[in-house]
């Protein structure tokens, strides 16, 4: 079974320019959530998909933004890059909302 | 405890040796608590899952206890091994995202 898979891997983008991550989850499951990952601040959350529908969303600017599709892969975005968002992004995908939550490798974005 | 930056707690432990890495969890609410495995350049890694009906649940070689009335969460990992070596981070939620907390880094001393 494939595991949750997230492209590309490493992305270098200059301030200003926008980014789209994307994420294909694990085949069956329809929960897809987003996280940043910094050393300064850990993981913390972006927002989570379920069925197309954002769910929740963390206290993030509205320059970070998602969306899911009908196949369960999701994508974010983020506008107007600030040095402040490089930062490791990770997809975690869950059958259902009280499962656990499997991971992909994460997109290192750089910020320049 | 609070970690900024690269200094997450660190957990030093010689091999063969038992860990115990420990986390408080913040929402009373929460049911479900995750402890995850995270290695250098890699997403973090499902070790093991409780549910708060539960004060304990074992693994292979990992053992979770809960405590509710302090919420605390703590990971035992048995014969510690080198390739045990990466950053823990336990996880909490209840009809909500899972909440990280900052992780402790496990070191092992071959």
């Amino acid at each position: 079974k494939a595991g949750v898979t997230q492209t590309p891997r490493y992305l270098i983008k200059t301030r200003g320019q926008q980014v789209t991550l994307s994420c294909s989850p694990i085949s069956g499951h329809r929960s897809v959530s987003w996280y940043q990952q910094t050393p300064g601040q850990g993981l913390q959350f972006l927002f989570e998909y379920f069925s197309e529908t954002q769910r929740n969303k963390g206290n993030f600017p509205g320059r970070f933004s998602g969306r899911q599709f009908s196949n369960s892969r999701s994508e974010m975005n983020v506008s107007t890059l600030e040095l402040g968002d490089s930062a490791l992004y990770l997809c975690a995908s869950r059958r259902t909302g009280r499962s656990e939550a499997f991971f992909g490798q994460g997109t290192r974005l750089t910020v320049v | 405890g609070e970690s900024v930056g690269l200094h997450l707690p660190t957990l030093s432990v010689q091999e063969g040796d038992n860990s115990i890495i420990n986390c408080a969890y913040s929402n009373s609410a929460s049911d479900y608590f995750i402890w995850y495995k995270q290695e250098s350049g890699k997403g973090p890694q499902f070790i093991i899952d409780i549910r708060s009906n539960m004060d304990k649940r074992q693994g292979q070689r990992v053992t979770v206890l809960l405590n509710k009335t302090v919420k605390h969460l703590s990971l035992q990992i048995a014969a510690t091994q080198p390739g045990d070596s990466a950053v823990y981070f336990c996880a909490e939620s209840g009809d909500t995202p899972l909440v990280f907390g900052k992780g402790t880094r496990l070191s092992v001393i071959a």
